[in-house]
């Protein structure tokens, strides 16, 4: 059965602190990784899709990697304005379902 | 840029009503979902439409019903709310399936 976990559930970080968020998955033919931010009472706000293991790719202070059993969210120096939940996510079957984390709510204190 | 729109933000109904959620996306894609959030529990997909007029039963298509009579839309539909179907909705619009999925602002519904 498909699945993607997130570790850890929470993450209190201060201010500039960096950290990572991890994101294990089990997919038959994984055919991309997608990231979103999701701010209390919104919807999730698209980051990144990665597609092969290796690859990277970057936004502000964030970086998403890849490799063929998990994926990892990089938080460089973050502000309090990075805290949210990031979720992850994967296309399961060919329907384009997407199977999703339950995500890592990250608070930056000041 | 993508956007997905969602008839209300926050609803409230009484057990027993039928309720409509709509949504709107601008990007011509082929394929919508509708999910609901609920703590503890995730996102989970309802239901999902890959071509107008066409549909697919999610993980929790019980107690609900969906409709794509356009491209750009797609309704999701509660025939008799029930106290469970509390939760927040959110729509999402994608261009093939291993594409990238963009979501709506998301609708909160009470039922009492």
């Amino acid at each position: 059965e498909d699945q993607v976990t997130q570790s850890p559930e929470a993450l209190r970080l201060q201010e500039g602190e960096s950290s990572s968020l991890n994101c294990s998955y089990t997919v038959s033919g994984l055919r991309g990784l997608f990231w979103y931010r999701q701010d209390p009472g919104k919807g999730p706000e698209f980051l990144f899709t990665l597609y092969s293991a290796g690859e990277e790719k970057e936004k502000e202070r964030l970086k998403a990697t890849l490799t063929k059993k998990e994926s990892f969210l990089h938080i460089t120096a973050p502000k309090p304005e990075d805290s949210a939940t990031y979720l992850c996510a994967a296309p399961s079957g060919n329907t384009g379902k997407l199977i999703f984390g339950q995500g890592t709510t990250l608070q930056v204190k000041p | 840029d993508v956007k997905v729109t969602q008839s209300s933000r926050y609803l409230v109904k009484r057990t027993g009503e039928k309720v409509f959620l709509e949504c709107v996306q601008d990007m011509d894609h082929e394929n919508m979902f509708w999910y609901r959030q609920d703590p503890g529990l995730g996102l989970r997909l309802i239901y999902f439409s890959y071509d107008v007029k066409m549909k697919e039963k999610g993980d929790i298509p019980e107690g609900y019903s969906v409709s794509r009579e356009k491209k750009e839309r797609f309704s999701l539909i509660l025939e008799s709310a029930s106290t469970n179907q509390t939760s927040m909705y959110l729509c999402a619009s994608g261009l093939a399936v291993q594409e990238t999925q963009y979501f709506g602002p998301g609708t909160r519904l009470l039922v009492l």
